[in-house]
């Protein structure tokens, strides 16, 4: 079964300061990675999502996501966070085949920003 | 492209009542849709999973008969909680399956329901 862990339930940082949360996943075959965020009592939005090829993902809002799959992971990275990039940040895995197309989700990371 | 309309954003209903709540494709065909429920602070759990034109697969735990999902359409998905009571209070996402270049998964704003 796919699982994914979100180890860091609340990040605070600085603004202009750089950020990276982390996701680790489990899944046996090639997975598909997404990064969402969601603002209070919003649906989510997708930051980016990792298929294949290239490793380094780039998405919206200036944020970027490395897959590295011999350490299991997909941490999000931005180099300047900004005050309005606070909100909770989901890690997703797919699965590849269309017979299982569900969505597991982490825990989430709740990021603080402060001036 | 790929919007999902979920309506209504929010719901206070009394104990005992039933409701709707809708959510639909706006640009596209959603051949899937998945319901999630969400606790405060707490990550998203799926509920069920619901395919156009067939009975929706729920997860284990969730009482088939207390939410009742229809997908009728390619455009359309409801969840209906049925007899609500104070602790089915939740934040309820739908997400449809989105094929194709833009592939992966589009989320509705969310319905925040409150029984009272």
């Amino acid at each position: 079964a796919q699982s994914v862990t979100q180890p860091d339930i609340h990040i605070t940082v600085s603004e202009g300061a750089s950020l990276e949360l982390r996701c680790n996943y489990s899944y046996g075959a090639t997975p598909y990675l997404f990064w969402y965020v969601q603002s209070p009592g919003q649906g989510l939005q997708l930051l980016l999502k990792y298929f294949s090829g290239d490793t380094l993902v780039q998405g919206i809002k200036g944020f970027e996501a490395e897959f590295k799959r011999s350490q299991s992971s997909f941490n999000l990275r931005k180099p300047s966070v900004h005050w309005s990039d606070a909100a909770e940040y989901f890690c997703a895995v797919g699965a590849e085949n269309f017979g299982n197309e569900k969505l597991t989700f982490g825990t989430g990371t709740r990021l603080t920003i402060i001036p | 492209g790929a919007v999902v309309s979920q309506h209504p954003s929010r719901v206070i209903c009394k104990s005992g009542t039933s409701v709707k709540i809708e959510c639909r494709s706006l640009d596209f065909q959603a051949t899937t849709m998945f319901w999630y429920r969400q606790f405060p602070k707490q990550s998203l759990m799926l509920m069920a999973t619901s395919n156009e034109g067939s009975k929706a697969t729920y997860e284990q735990g969730v009482e088939k008969d207390k939410f009742l999902i229809n997908h009728a359409s390619l455009t359309l998905s409801t969840l209906t909680v049925t007899s609500a009571h104070p602790e089915d209070s939740s934040f309820y996402i739908c997400s449809a399956r989105v094929y194709g270049f833009s592939y992966g998964y589009t989320f509705g704003s969310g319905t925040r329901l409150t029984v009272v």
